[in-house]
């Protein structure tokens, strides 16, 4: 099984939907984060999370919130989707305050808004 | 963080060692080189970093200049599978106390010609 798995892996849906993306991770890490990945370009930070009660906007939060429910959860929710909203979307995990170096992302989301 | 400045896209003959670039001249002292490859539309996948001496592990080796201005990275027998977007990214080490943004620029796409 995957250690880092995110649900749904695709989605279609119309501007104005509210639409929940889940990340779950058997790794035990501490860290979570959210990233967006626009055709061509890099990935750009959306929020993160150290633990369950630590919550931090990254580069390009506006237009998303996020919730962390447990320690292996983190889920990503977009309350009224645009079209420019429109990307590949990855969850990443890691214990990198406990000195790994690396963070391990999930097979992404890919969705698309009408 | 400092910025990174590496090709567009690279081709490498199956076999050969794939050398990938990247000016990081702006660089502070307690920055580390960092990086990742994407295959295909994959989650990043983390390979390998280091601050001033050169590094080697499974996947490769990561050749830092002595005025740190510059890297390079060094898969020693390209397979296709090898076939990726590169990406070089430097950051402050991770702590506990953040230092938690992966910055990904448009990276390197290495093409492995059979």
């Amino acid at each position: 099984d995957a250690d880092v798995t995110q649900t749904p892996r695709n989605r279609i849906t119309k501007t104005g939907k509210r639409i929940m993306l889940e990340c779950s991770q058997t790794k035990g890490h501490d860290r979570m984060y959210w990233y967006r990945q626009d055709p061509g370009l890099g990935l750009q930070l959306i929020y993160y999370s150290f633990d369950v009660k630590d919550i931090n906007k990254g580069e390009i939060s506006d237009g998303y919130s996020v919730s962390r429910q447990a320690q292996a959860k983190f889920s990503l929710s977009l309350e009224s989707a645009i079209p420019n909203q429109t990307a590949l979307y990855f969850c990443a995990t890691s214990n990198e305050g406990q000195g790994l170096n690396e963070q391990f992302f999930g097979p992404g989301t890919r969705l698309t808004v009408l | 963080d400092a910025k990174t400045t590496q090709p567009t896209s690279m081709d490498c003959a199956e076999g050969r060692a794939a050398n990938l670039p990247c000016n990081h001249s702006t660089i502070s002292g307690n920055e580390y080189v960092y990086w990742y490859r994407q295959i295909h539309s994959q989650g990043p996948q983390y390979i390998i970093h280091g601050l001033k001496n050169n590094e080697t592990n499974e996947m490769a080796s990561l050749i830092i200049t002595e005025d740190r201005k510059s890297s390079t990275l060094i898969l020693p027998h390209a397979t296709l599978r090898d076939t990726a977007v590169y990406y070089c990214i430097v950051r402050l080490a991770p702590s506990n106390f953040g230092n938690e943004k992966l910055t990904f620029g448009t990276g390197t796409r290495l093409t492995i010609i059979p």
